[in-house]
C-alpha cells in the first residue's frame, strides 16, 4: 500500500488529453515539500518529468504539466503519442514517516 | 556526460551479503546528496536509503534499517549500498539516483542493477 495513491492505469486515444491523479496527505503533498513526476518506458530507468509540482526540465515537451491543490496532484499529459505509453510515478517527502515516498505507478495506454 | 552505473547484482540466497556500487562521472559527485531506489518485479518503486553530500548522515526505509549501510567514497566516485541479511522480499532491481539540489527531485538514474534473493 503506497503512501500516495496513483490509479493503476488511465488511457487515451493519439491526440487526446489524459490526466494522472497522486492524493495523499496533510505530512507530503499538503505540506510544503514539492511533487515530482517520473516517467518510465518499459525496461528502463525512470526519467525526471515535472519537478516541484509544475516544472518541467530542460528537454520535456511542453505536453506533460504538473499542478498541485491541497494533498492533491495532477499530471496532464496532452496530444498523446504512441512513445507516451509508459509507467508514470508521483514522488515527494512525507515528514511523518521521515521518508520519500512514491505513489504505485499508473499505466498509461495510447489506443 | 553525466552518468550512473551501477553494478553488484546477482542471485543471493537468504541472509547472505552483497554490496552495490554505484559509479558516478560527468559531474562533482561530491556535491550532491545521493540515493538508492528499489523496483521489486512488477511493482512500483521503493525508496531505500539516502546520504548527504558530506557523507555525515544517512537515512534509510524502515523497511532496510538495520540491515542496509549506504555510503560513499567521493575520490572513486562511487556510491556503495551493502546488504546484509537479505530476504525474499528484498528482490528488485536496484537503482541509484542523484538528488537535484535544489529541485528536490531525482534528475540522474543509473540504469539499475538486478538482486534476487532466492534459495
Amino acid at each position: 500500500q503506497s503512501v500516495l495513491t496513483q490509479p493503476p492505469s488511465v488511457s487515451g486515444a493519439p491526440g487526446q488529453r489524459v490526466t494522472i491523479s497522486c492524493t495523499g496527505s496533510s505530512s507530503n503533498i499538503g505540506s510544503s515539500y514539492g511533487v515530482h513526476w517520473y516517467q518510465q518506458l518499459p525496461g528502463t530507468a525512470p526519467k525526471l518529468l515535472i519537478y516541484g509540482n509544475d516544472n518541467r526540465p530542460s528537454g520535456v515537451p511542453d505536453r506533460f504539466s504538473g499542478s498541485k491543490s491541497g494533498t492533491s496532484a495532477s499530471l496532464a499529459i496532452t496530444g498523446l503519442q504512441a512513445g507516451d505509453e509508459a509507467d508514470y510515478y508521483c514522488h515527494s517527502y512525507d515528514s511523518d514517516l521521515l521518508a520519500r515516498v512514491f505513489g504505485g505507478g499508473t499505466k498509461l495506454t495510447v489506443l | 556526460q553525466v552518468q550512473l552505473v551501477e553494478s553488484g547484482g546477482g542471485v543471493v540466497q537468504p541472509g547472505r551479503s552483497l554490496r552495490l556500487s554505484c559509479a558516478a562521472s560527468g559531474f562533482t559527485f561530491s556535491n550532491y546528496d545521493m540515493h538508492w531506489v528499489r523496483q521489486p518485479p512488477g511493482k512500483g518503486l521503493e525508496w531505500v536509503a539516502a546520504i548527504w553530500s558530506d557523507g555525515s548522515k544517512e537515512f534509510y526505509a524502515d523497511s532496510v534499517k538495520g540491515r542496509f549501510t549506504i555510503s560513499r567514497d567521493d575520490y572513486k566516485n562511487t556510491l556503495y549500498l551493502q546488504m546484509k541479511s537479505l530476504r525474499v522480499e528484498d528482490t528488485a532491481v536496484y537503482y541509484c539516483a542523484r538528488l537535484h539540489p535544489n529541485w528536490d527531485a531525482y534528475d540522474i538514474w543509473g540504469q539499475g542493477t538486478r538482486i534476487t534473493v532466492s534459495s
